[in-house]
């Protein structure tokens, strides 16, 4: 199985600040990657597919970027309401597997 | 606009039976893969499996830890899906939720299922 593991687990970031978050992959999956993100509470949210394209209706403060084993999330400008955890999802071969999650907190 | 709603969840015995529903509205549901995942309290998000869209035959595909215990199944005509899980183990206790397309881009709020004594 393709194993993603995000850094770091949790982060604590101000309102304003600009936030990355990292995954990697076991190995190469291309670009067959997609950022979630899931408030206290919710289920999760598609924000970026195929690495780095912006899913419908989500704000252009979230990018993606990456391809091979080598991905990064940013968010550009931290607001509360960013305060949730991102998940990655490959989607390139079998089983999909998801990283373990990195916890946004705002100071 | 794109719904998803499961129903089903609930509290079963160890080794007991149950069966999840994923009712769709606001696209057509036979163009589309549709997948479960589910979230044990506190932990990560877990794929448990899919089903393909009509193009691909509805073939499915599962997780390792469910493979032989769960299945999944497909009504068109109701658009709906559904997991069935048997052989249910304490570790199967999580939010259940059914998500749209390959690259999982929609989902629905998810159903809880306990398995315990």
């Amino acid at each position: 199985d393709i194993q993603l593991t995000q850094s770091p687990s949790s982060l604590s970031a101000s309102v304003g600040d600009r936030v990355t978050i990292s995954c990697r992959a076991s190995q190469d999956i291309g670009n067959y990657l997609v950022w979630f993100q899931q408030r206290p509470g919710e289920a999760p949210k598609s924000l970026i597919y195929a690495a780095s394209t912006l899913q419908t209706g989500v704000s252009t403060k979230f990018s993606g970027s990456g391809s091979g084993t080598d991905f990064t999330l940013t968010i550009s400008r931290l607001l509360p309401e960013d305060l949730a955890t991102y998940y990655c999802l490959q989607y390139s071969f079998y089983p999909l597997t998801f990283g373990g999650g990195t916890k946004v907190e705002i100071k | 606009e794109v719904q998803l709603v499961e129903s089903g969840g609930g509290l079963v015995q160890p080794g007991g039976s149950l069966r999840l529903s994923c009712g769709a509205s606001g696209f057509t549901f036979s163009d589309h893969y549709i997948d479960w995942v589910r979230q044990a309290p506190g932990k990560g998000l877990e794929w448990v499996g899919r089903s393909r869209n009509k193009a691909n035959n509805y073939s499915t595909q599962y997780a390792a830890s469910v493979l032989g215990r769960f299945t999944i199944a497909r009504d068109d005509s109701k658009n709906s899906l559904y997991l069935q899980m048997n052989s249910l183990k304490t570790e199967d206790t999580a939010v259940y939720y059914c998500t749209r397309g390959r690259q999982l881009g929609y989902w629905g709020r998810g159903t809880p299922v306990t398995v315990s004594s």
